[in-house]
């Protein structure tokens, strides 16, 4: 089995101020990370992925993520943020759950609010 | 343009009626799935489909059936057994394996 946990539901931060937002994940197994954001009232809408190779994966709109595999940790960072940042984050961690196939499993979510 | 449909973006129901949402995708994904979302829970998966004519439960699937008849349609019907069906819904789609999912823009289900 595998779980997410995003450590913080809410994250206040000003315009142009640096954010992290964190995520640690569990599993037996080599897992398969992701950041999807997802703005009010619509669908999820994927940030970056880490499926092997470098560790530091950059994803659209400036944002990058750091895979620590002793730390199993997967943080979400961006140098400068934009009040159009302003969204729920969700880690997710896609596992092999038997048969050939694979399960997603989000965290709860981290609202990030960029304050002018 | 490719992409996920999902219909109606509101819904409103009566409690004890059974009611359907559409999801439909043109991306000629193998996989679809169903997520709820309540806030402060994240999402969490009722029912998924690998390949038409069959389909797995999640981990929330009491009070919920769905359908795959074909391979760009995957219907969800939330019925009367389901005892909080109010909640933004969410299908996704994808390959097979460990590829992200698209997601639809959601419908938004308020029984009372």
């Amino acid at each position: 089995a595998q779980s997410v946990t995003q450590l913080d539901s809410q994250v206040p931060v000003f315009e142009e101020a640096p954010v992290e937002l964190r995520c640690n994940y569990s599993s037996s197994v080599s897992v398969y990370l992701f950041w999807y954001v997802q703005y009010p009232n619509q669908g999820l809408q994927l940030l970056l992925k880490y499926l092997s190779g470098s560790t530091l994966v950059k994803g659209i709109n400036g944002f990058e993520a750091e895979f620590n595999k002793s730390q199993t940790s997967f943080h979400l960072r961006k140098p400068s943020v934009h009040i159009s940042d302003t969204a729920e984050y969700f880690c997710a961690v896609s596992g092999p759950s038997g048969a050939g196939s694979y399960q997603l499993t989000f965290g709860k979510g981290t609202k990030l609010s960029v304050i002018p | 343009d490719g992409g996920i449909t999902q219909s109606p973006k509101y819904l409103f129901r009566k409690e004890g009626q059974n009611v359907t949402l559409s999801c439909e995708q043109n991306l000629n994904h193998d996989a679809m799935y169903w997520y709820r979302q309540d806030p402060g829970q994240g999402l969490r998966l009722i029912y998924y489909s690998q390949i038409v004519n069959d389909f797995q439960k999640g981990d929330i699937a009491e009070g919920y059936s769905v359908s795959r008849e074909k391979k760009e349609s995957f219907p969800l019907t939330v019925t009367s057994a389901q005892k909080n069906p109010t909640a933004f819904y969410l299908c996704a789609s994808g390959w097979q394996g460990n590829s992200p999912l698209h997601f639809g823009n959601g419908t938004r289900l308020t029984v009372t």
